[in-house]
């Protein structure tokens, strides 16, 4: 069975930098073909990819957040990894992570992060 | 970077068939993956490549993609299939891989 669970912070200011991280289970991420992505909704919005990460270690990202984002695996302890520096309230958004290469098909419950200060 | 465009709403009445499209120039030569979600639940996959269920998905669901155009097809609607669907495009060549439609809300008149 294939699990995800996004954790962090449910509150960040203004100018921080956000950290999340995805704890998987069900699968590795060294295995080929594998991939975990972060992709974020703001409160009625549509969804918005933000970044993968594959088994061997390519990484993706948006483009309009490139300057902003960095993730990384940790293969041992089955996690991913996300930062975002210079948090503004428009970043206020459910973050989701996701499994999948090319689609999705394993997705975790989500956080809500809210940026205020 | 690629625009995936889908209507905002669509309606249907129970026992109708649903029709949801997403637009993208040329989209007949990618990849076309569908989401659903319910309010305040994550997306669940319903299509991807296309055409294809996974397991557990109802066969009222259904996909094509040809030319400029990508159609989720759900037959025979029930109250349950209310919600909003996204599509997905992905494509390793590009500097933005993966793109998401604005998503449609699906009304169960």
């Amino acid at each position: 069975q294939i699990t995800l669970k996004e954790s962090g912070p449910t509150l960040v200011k203004p100018t921080q930098t956000l950290t999340l991280t995805c704890t998987f289970s069900g699968f590795s991420l060294s295995t080929s073909g594998v991939g975990v992505g972060w992709i974020r909704q703001p409160p009625g919005k549509a969804l918005e990819w933000l970044a993968l990460i594959y088994w061997d270690d390519d990484k993706r990202y948006s483009p309009s957040l490139k300057s902003r984002l960095t993730i990384t695996k940790d293969t041992s302890k089955n996690q991913v990894v996300l930062t975002m520096t210079n948090m503004d309230p428009v970043d206020t958004a459910t973050y989701y992570c996701a499994q999948g290469y090319s689609y999705l098909d394993y997705w975790g419950q989500g956080t809500l992060v809210t940026v205020s200060s | 970077s690629y625009v995936l465009t889908q209507p905002p709403s669509v309606s249907v009445a129970p026992g109708k068939t649903a029709r949801i499209t997403c637009g993208g120039n040329n989209i007949g030569s990618k990849s076309v993956h569908w989401y659903q979600q319910k309010p305040g639940q994550a997306p669940v996959l319903v299509i991807y490549y296309d055409s294809d269920r996974p397991s557990g998905i109802p066969e009222r669901f259904s996909g094509s993609n040809s030319g400029n155009t990508a159609t989720l097809t759900i037959s025979r609607v029930e109250a349950g299939d209310e919600a909003d669907y996204y599509c997905q495009v992905w494509d390793s060549s590009s500097d933005h891989p993966v793109v998401f439609g604005g998503g449609t809300k699906l009304t169960v008149l």
